[in-house]
């Protein structure tokens, strides 16, 4: 696997090893995460979520982990498939707040190498 | 149980033309959220709507734009006098409770100004 930096726009990985997404969030506030994957010409598709009273979520190959104290989201992907080629975006919301919208990152392009 | 579909999925309009965006909720969900992306960037926030209410437009632009949710029909984002800076793809999102958690994207609409 191959772990990036923040805000890096773009990840490359061969098949078959772990890949993993950062995300830096803002608001101390949010208390509801969630990782989206985007295909070409597609609409965001929901991945994985986790609220704020947890550290760790895992799914089916994909893992979310928490870091409130430094506001940091990751996601890993276990053996990264051709199908998880995409843009990973990370949304955060306000659970409780008046604002029903999610805040998304920048994004982060997986490109799966066979 | 369809998704949120929205149409049409591609539209071109000229500089000064209408735009009209629908979006039609998954069933059962009566809360509705537009977003707008532009090329290589995240999705933004611009209105969210439940049935024949705007609970939230802080991220639509004060002229041009507007979005309605009547109580029979699809949501309807508008965009009057289009400008080439309006050129992207729109993606409209449902959820069954308010707060934003667990919103389900439609496919989007892209909009092209000439």
């Amino acid at each position: 696997g191959e772990s990036v930096g923040l805000h890096l726009p773009t990840l490359s990985v061969q098949e078959g090893d772990n890949s993993i997404i950062n995300c830096a969030y803002s608001n101390s506030a949010s208390d509801y995460f969630i990782w989206y994957k985007q295909e070409s010409g597609k609409g965001p598709q929901f991945i994985i979520d986790i609220r704020s009273n947890m550290d760790k979520r895992q799914g089916q190959r994909v893992t979310v982990l928490l870091n409130k104290t430094v506001k940091h989201l990751s996601l890993q992907i276990a053996a990264t498939q051709p199908g998880d080629s995409a843009v990973y975006f990370c949304a955060e919301n306000v659970y409780g707040g008046s604002q029903g919208n999610l805040i998304f990152g920048k994004g982060t392009k997986l490109s799966v190498k066979p | 149980n369809a998704g949120v579909m929205q149409n049409p999925r591609h539209l071109v309009r000229r500089r000064g033309q209408e735009a009209r965006l629908r979006c039609s909720p998954m069933k059962g969900h009566s809360h509705v959220y537009w977003y707008r992306q532009l090329p290589e960037e995240g999705l933004k926030f611009m209105v969210y709507l439940q049935k024949e209410n705007i609970i939230d437009e802080s991220g639509m632009p004060k002229e041009r734009f507007s979005a309605e949710f009547p109580k029979e029909g699809p949501s309807i984002l508008r965009i009057q006098q289009v400008v080439r800076g309006d050129s992207a793809a729109y993606f409209c999102a449902s959820s069954p409770l308010k707060r934003g958690y667990e919103q389900f994207f439609g496919p989007g609409t892209r909009l092209t100004v000439l």
